[in-house]
């Protein structure tokens, strides 16, 4: 079974551009999270969605924003990209949502705002 | 207040040797999961053991085991015979029912020596 993908592994934009990144889960899982990882603040929690709705929301600004698909892709959209949205975005996929449920990694997308 | 905490930044140990990694956690919930994670220098998050609140056996997955301590909300990683491509880092992760957003240690940096 192929595990999660990320699209793209890399990208370089510039302050004030807007990226989209996308994730493929596991075939089968409905829920989709998505990650920030910095050397400063460590892993941070952005969104989870699943089947298509946003369950949950960590606390970064209204730049950050997601959406699912009926397939369970997922895409992650930054606006007005600063500095200190360089970072790795981890999107994992699990079956369902909720203590239980382990979830699977992508092997991430490295964002360089400059 | 740190909901996880993982108090070694960085350990050494030797190859073949048993290497224990510490985590502690603080929650209010009655129901919750603990997770840990391993993260190769490569970035990609690799799930390695579960332990769900309820559960009264220690989890086991191979090597890994997971020292659950309910009263002293501490949930230890055990590695058996370690090897060399156990050099990576250790997240511990938590969730609860009551948010089920992934919260996540700062990590534990290890480095097997042959």
């Amino acid at each position: 079974k192929a595990g999660v993908t990320q699209t793209p592994r890399y990208l370089i934009k510039t302050r004030g551009q807007q990226v989209t990144l996308s994730c493929s889960p596991i075939s089968g899982h409905r829920s989709v999270s998505w990650y920030q990882q910095t050397p400063g603040q460590g892993l941070q929690f952005l969104f989870e969605y699943f089947s298509e709705t946003q369950r949950n929301k960590g606390n970064f600004p209204g730049r950050f924003s997601g959406r699912q698909f009926s397939n369970s892709r997922s895409e992650m959209n930054v606006s007005t990209l600063e500095l200190g949205d360089s970072a790795l975005y981890l999107c994992a996929s699990s079956l369902g949502t909720g203590i239980l449920y382990e979830q699977y990694f992508g092997p991430g997308t490295r964002l360089t705002v400059t | 207040a740190q909901k996880i905490t993982q108090t070694q930044p960085g350990m050494f140990v030797q190859e073949k040797e048993a290497v224990t990694l510490d985590c502690t956690y603080d929650t209010s919930d009655q129901s919750y999961g603990l997770f840990w994670y391993k993260q190769p220098s490569s970035g990609e998050m690799i799930f390695l053991i579960y332990q769900g609140s309820y559960d009264e056996q220690n989890a086991t997955e191979g090597r890994y085991s997971l020292n659950f301590q309910k009263a002293r909300k501490s949930a230890n990683l055990v590695i058996s015979a370690s090897q060399l491509g156990d050099s990576a880092m250790y997240f511990c992760a938590m969730r609860e029912v009551s948010n089920y957003q992934l919260i996540w240690g700062a990590g534990t940096k290890l480095i097997i020596k042959p």
